[in-house]
């Protein structure tokens, strides 16, 4: 079983700042099958990206998703306030089975 | 667009058992896969199965199998989940969540809390 890791755990940012989150597998994975969610206090979680670097309908292009393999980035190029939540990413295969990050929480520097 | 209602909040007894709705507006869940998560207070997400169509049958988590159930009904467009001896570990925020145009967890239900306590 593929587990994920997300770095850092706590991101302390500003408005206007830009962030990058990781998340990494313990083995390579199909970028098809990788998506990040965000994750706002008492709210379901929302997709943004799918397929490792394409945006959701109406997801902001301040949002971008990059790598392959064992390695991707979530970028959020400037920092709203409606932007600090957690984050998750999440995969998918066709056994199937489903495995979450544990997320990375982008809080107000 | 697809918005998923789910049931209202439930208190269980340990060893009791839960069944949690989810009804879909704007779509249906016959031919595209219903899912279900969980989340404890104050963690992450867990994936606690699905019903992907293609497939057939439901697929569960392995900490899940033998005591959860995912089924739909299409005549009401309501997926539902059950899940048996509950503990207090089970204590949780389930969402349902339903494939769209780009994965299985395109829209989301607003979240059940279930909590269990003797």
């Amino acid at each position: 079983e593929t587990v994920l890791t997300q770095s850092p755990g706590t991101l302390s940012l500003s408005p206007g700042e830009r962030a990058t989150l990781s998340c990494r597998a313990s083995q390579r994975i199909n970028s098809a099958n990788l998506a990040w969610f965000q994750q706002r206090p008492g709210q379901p979680p929302r997709l943004l990206i799918y397929g490792a670097s394409k945006r959701a309908t109406g997801i902001p292009d301040r949002f971008s998703g990059s790598g392959s393999g064992t390695d991707f980035t979530l970028s959020i190029s400037r920092l709203e306030p409606e932007d600090f939540a957690v984050y998750y990413c999440q995969l998918y295969v066709d056994s199937p089975s489903v495995t979450f990050g544990p997320g990375t929480k982008v809080d107000i520097k | 667009q697809v918005q998923l209602v789910q049931s209202g909040a439930e208190v269980k007894k340990p060893g009791s058992s839960v069944k949690v709705s989810c009804k879909a507006s704007g779509g249906s869940f016959s031919g595209y896969s219903s899912n279900w998560v969980r989340q404890a207070p104050g963690h992450g997400l867990e994936w606690v199965g699905s019903f992907i169509p293609v497939f057939g049958t439901p697929n569960y988590a392995q900490k899940f199998r033998g005591r959860v159930t995912i089924s739909a009904d299409d005549s009401t467009n309501t997926a539902y989940l059950e899940l048996n001896s509950l503990r207090s570990e089970d204590t949780a925020v389930y969402y349902c969540a339903r494939e769209g145009l780009y994965t299985i967890f395109d829209f989301w239900g607003q979240g059940t809390l279930v909590t269990v306590s003797s």
